[in-house]
């Protein structure tokens, strides 16, 4: 099976601020990677789809980036809405989530 | 509007049996292939099952497979998942979704499952 592995687990930023999480996968598995955000008490939300797409909606702060085994999330310029915590998932057949990074004030 | 709505959620004791049911409306219920994902308390996000738009094919997580059965009713637009022989690890937030492009882009708001004694 596919591991994915996020990292970090926790992210302190401030408001502003331009931050990167990193998705890595056990094996290639070329631009199948999704990224969501999930807030306490809240459906998990698709901000991404195969890497780099930017699904209708989400704003334009968020990029993903990458392919192969390595992955990046990049939020340019945080806003007070987008502390939570992201997951990154390989969006083939077993669907395997990271572990989750938690962006924190 | 794409509407998916969990219920049959509840505490359970260990060993004991539930079956969630979604509710789908707003698309095409038969097109979708769609799947189940749990959240546990404190845990990252795990999909549990999922399956095809016939109903014909359907995938387990090994922490699952003999005591969860998914399945779908394509003419009542709905999804279940009947969970036999469950354990304190099953507890979690479970979320009925729609898959799209191999993607989850909608979500159900989630029904909680509790196993405690």
């Amino acid at each position: 099976d596919i591991q994915m592995t996020q990292s970090p687990s926790t992210l302190s930023a401030s408001v502003g601020d331009r931050v990167t999480i990193t998705c890595r996968a056990s094996q290639s598995i070329s631009t199948w990677l999704a990224w969501y955000q999930h807030k306490p008490g809240e459906a998990p939300k698709l901000l991404i789809s195969r890497a780099s797409s930017l699904e209708s909606g989400v704003p334009l702060r968020f990029s993903g980036s990458g392919s192969g085994t390595e992955f990046t999330l990049t939020i340019s310029s945080l806003q007070p809405d987008d502390f939570a915590t992201y997951f990154c998932q390989h969006s083939g057949r077993l669907y395997t989530f990271g572990q989750g990074t938690t962006l924190e004030l | 509007e794409v509407q998916l709505v969990e219920s049959g959620g509840g505490l359970v004791q260990p060993g004991g049996s539930l079956r969630l049911s979604c509710a789908a409306s707003g698309f095409t219920f038969s097109s979708h292939e769609m799947t189940w994902v749990r959240q546990a308390p404190g845990k990252g996000l795990e999909c549990v099952s999922y399956i095809t738009t016939t109903g014909n094919s359907m995938y387990y997580a090994d922490s699952v497979k003999g005591r969860f059965t998914i399945s779908r009713d394509n003419a009542k637009n709905s999804l279940y998942l009947q969970m036999n022989s469950l354990r304190a690890e099953d507890t979690a937030v479970y979320y009925c979704v729609r898959i799209d492009g191999y993607s989850f882009k909608y979500w159900g708001q989630g029904t909680l499952v509790t196993v405690s004694s």
